[in-house]
């Protein structure tokens, strides 16, 4: 019974490859996220869509293209890896969409690896 | 820009004991949610407890409760009966109703010890 699960839980590749991070979740909420946790610990928000609809898109390097083929499902394309990619990446989603604001409920976190 | 300053890297609490982590902000919004998740060593971020800005109430899950301060923009966790399992990061996150994205603070580290 698995609210927001992630696949792979980690992920090792080579610079210049390109990977995919899937996201899903089984909770009927309508809006999903996917932050970066560096390093240091320090997360950050990448993307957001509700229902389908990109509505956050901070400055993240056009590499990272988020795709969500349904309000379920919202999954991380990289392209061409770079060294700085790695870190965690955590999917999250919350119940409700631009109307009101609700609480974010996190994936197990995905970490990357670019050697 | 909304900003989160959590100033304590680290603490350390011996079990049973209380123990609370410092949390500031800013922002010149009126509308807008403070959070705690914490993070153990497993990597999941788990909501530990959360409090609407235009509530005066400080809100309290279990041994988990705030303090929080409007006008200072602080919003302190208090850990009661510290446990081992309480062993994690914890981060504070704010977020502007409208905006739906959280703004973390860096976190920190506590280690309760037997």
């Amino acid at each position: 019974d698995t609210a927001v699960s992630q696949t792979p839980k980690y992920l090792v590749t080579q610079m210049g490859n390109d990977k995919s991070i899937k996201c899903e979740q089984n909770l009927g909420h309508d809006t999903m996220y996917w932050y970066k946790q560096d390093s240091k610990k320090f997360l950050k928000i990448m993307f957001s869509y509700n229902n389908k609809e990109l509505i956050i898109n901070e400055t993240v390097p056009n590499r990272f293209s988020p795709k969500s083929p349904d309000k379920a499902h919202l999954n991380l394309h990289i392209n061409s890896l770079e060294l700085g990619d790695s870190a965690v990446y955590f999917c999250a989603s919350s119940p409700s969409g631009l109307v009101e604001t609700d609480t974010q409920y996190f994936g197990p976190g995905t970490r990357l690896t670019v050697l | 820009a909304q900003t989160v300053t959590q100033s304590q890297p680290e603490m350390s609490v011996q079990e049973a004991e209380t123990v609370t982590l410092s949390c500031t902000y800013d922002t010149s919004e009126s509308n807008y949610y403070l959070f705690w998740y914490k993070q153990p060593p497993s990597r999941q971020m788990i909501l530990v407890i959360r409090q609407e800005a235009y509530k005066q109430q400080n809100a309290t899950e279990n041994r988990f409760s705030v303090n929080f301060q409007k006008a200072a923009k602080s919003f302190s966790l208090k850990i009661s009966d510290s446990q081992l399992g309480d062993t994690a990061m914890y981060f504070c996150a704010f977020m502007i109703t409208s905006f739906q994205k959280l703004v973390f603070g860096t976190g920190t580290r506590l280690l309760v010890s037997p």
